[in-house]
């Protein structure tokens, strides 16, 4: 199986200053279509995980723009330009181009 | 809007079984892959089992293979987890997910395994 690395796994964070989360993985993620299934989750406490982010760098509806994803092959990033109180919570990187899906271990983001 | 909405869960001994519905809304049930993903307390998040929207073909992460039978109704747009021989470490909140991708999720369900 893939095997996900996220780092750091715990990210404090001063309200307004940018947060970056990395995701790498054991093989490359580029598919035999071309595309690359690398997919970026919020889980807010208490609450179910949201994709913010599919194929590396798509923003999902609704998803604020200070969200932005990056990468290629195995390295990828997920970068928030400017954090605000409501982005606390786990980050997951998430690859479907190998079978099994497989999950990054989370990355938790707090305020300091 | 897609809503998807689990059930099932609970407290069940170790050896026992029980079966999770998803019903699902919102969206073409019958064309799109589905995916049950878990989370044990505290932990990260595991792919446990998808089944296919074009032609109903499944798959397990390994650690349930032969435990779990992933199915869906689309005459009711309702998907299934039939999980037998459960084990301690099965304990997790399950989730049901929209397509391999988990594009959209439930509010989940606890399953607790427990003498």
């Amino acid at each position: 199986d893939v095997v996900m690395t996220q780092s750091p796994l715990s990210l404090p964070v001063t309200l307004g200053q940018p947060a970056s989360i990395s995701c790498r993985s054991s093989h490359s993620l580029v598919h035999g279509d071309g595309n690359t299934y690398l997919n970026w989750f919020q889980q807010r406490p208490g609450q179910s995980p949201k994709r913010l982010i599919y194929k590396v760098s798509d923003r999902d509806s609704g998803v604020p723009d200070r969200f932005s994803g990056s990468g290629s092959g195995t390295d990828f990033t997920l970068k928030i330009s400017r954090v605000e109180a409501e982005d606390v919570g786990v980050y997951f990187c998430l690859q479907a181009t190998r079978w099994p899906p497989t999950f990054g271990q989370g990355t938790k983001v707090e305020i300091k | 809007e897609v809503q998807l909405l689990e059930s099932g869960g609970g407290l069940v001994q170790p050896g026992g079984s029980l079966r999770l519905s998803c019903a699902a809304s919102g969206f073409t049930f019958s064309s799109h892959d589905m995916s049950w993903v878990r989370q044990a307390p505290g932990k990260g998040l595991e792919w446990v089992s998808g089944i296919s929207g074009r032609n109903g073909s499944t798959s397990y992460v390994d650690s349930v293979k032969g435990r779990f039978i992933i199915s869906r109704d689309t005459s009711d747009n309702t998907l299934y987890l039939q999980m037998n021989s459960l084990r301690a470490e099965d304990t997790a909140i399950y989730y049901c997910a929209k397509g391999y991708w988990c594009d959209d999720w439930g509010q989940g369900t606890l399953v607790t395994v427990s003498s």
